[in-house]
């Protein structure tokens, strides 16, 4: 069964620092996986998506992604982070033939200034 | 363009009431997915929609909750009898048909169950 793990409930980087927020996953196939970002009060936004090409993978508000088959790894990156960078950060992969998401518990991201 | 909208964005109920939970997805998007997110289950897959048929229900928690789309467009996620554990936010989240498109969420109803 596909499974992703965020191992880090929180991340704690000072502003202007580059940040990283982890995620392993666990799938049978080709991996197609997708970072989103949650602020406070709002759905889900998409950030990026790995489906075949490229290990790194660039997306929204400068955030890209390293892709990692060995290590079936997928974490999400930033050279410097924002304060208005935090927020609750998901990792997800698809599962099955139907397109629907397998989310990693979340990780919050606390940029302080 | 409109995004996913979803009404109402906020619903209070009393336990053993139904409720009817909307969403509008971004036109021409033929595939909409409903979660739930709660703090004790994290982000959860409840349904999934293609057009009007619903080939995927295999995240619905129990009989209680039913769903359907209509037009291929407008879909209704109904929780009857509610329970206090049915307290979350219910998402709903569309996209085109092809395998690697990304989802589009909508901002979530909070369903406070009392």
């Amino acid at each position: 069964a596909q499974s992703v793990a965020q191992p880090e409930d929180q991340v704690n980087v000072a502003e202007g620092n580059p940040l990283t927020v982890k995620c392993t996953y666990s799938v049978s196939g080709n991996p197609y996986l997708f970072w989103y970002v949650q602020y406070p009060n709002r759905g889900l936004q998409f950030l990026l998506k790995y489906i075949t090409g490229d290990n790194l993978v660039k997306g929204s508000y400068g955030f890209e992604a390293e892709f990692n088959k060995s290590q079936t790894s997928f974490h999400l990156k930033k050279p410097s982070a924002l304060v208005s960078d935090s927020a609750l950060y998901f990792c997800a992969v698809r599962a099955g033939n139907t397109g629907k998401l397998i989310f990693g518990q979340g990780t919050t991201l606390q940029v302080k200034p | 363009g409109a995004g996913v909208s979803q009404s109402p964005s906020n619903k209070v109920t009393e336990k053993g009431k139904d409720v009817e939970l909307r969403c509008d997805p971004i036109s021409g998007h033929t595939a909409l997915y409903w979660y739930r997110q709660s703090l004790g289950q994290g982000l959860e897959f409840l349904i999934y929609f293609q057009g009007n048929s619903a080939p995927d229900k295999s995240g619905l928690p129990s009989d209680r909750f039913s769903a359907e789309r209509t037009g291929g467009s407008v879909s209704t996620l109904t929780i009857q009898r509610t329970q206090q554990e049915d307290s979350a936010v219910y998402l709903c989240a569309s996209r085109l048909t092809g395998f690697g498109n990304e989802q589009f969420f909508g901002p979530g109803t909070r369903l406070t169950v009392l």
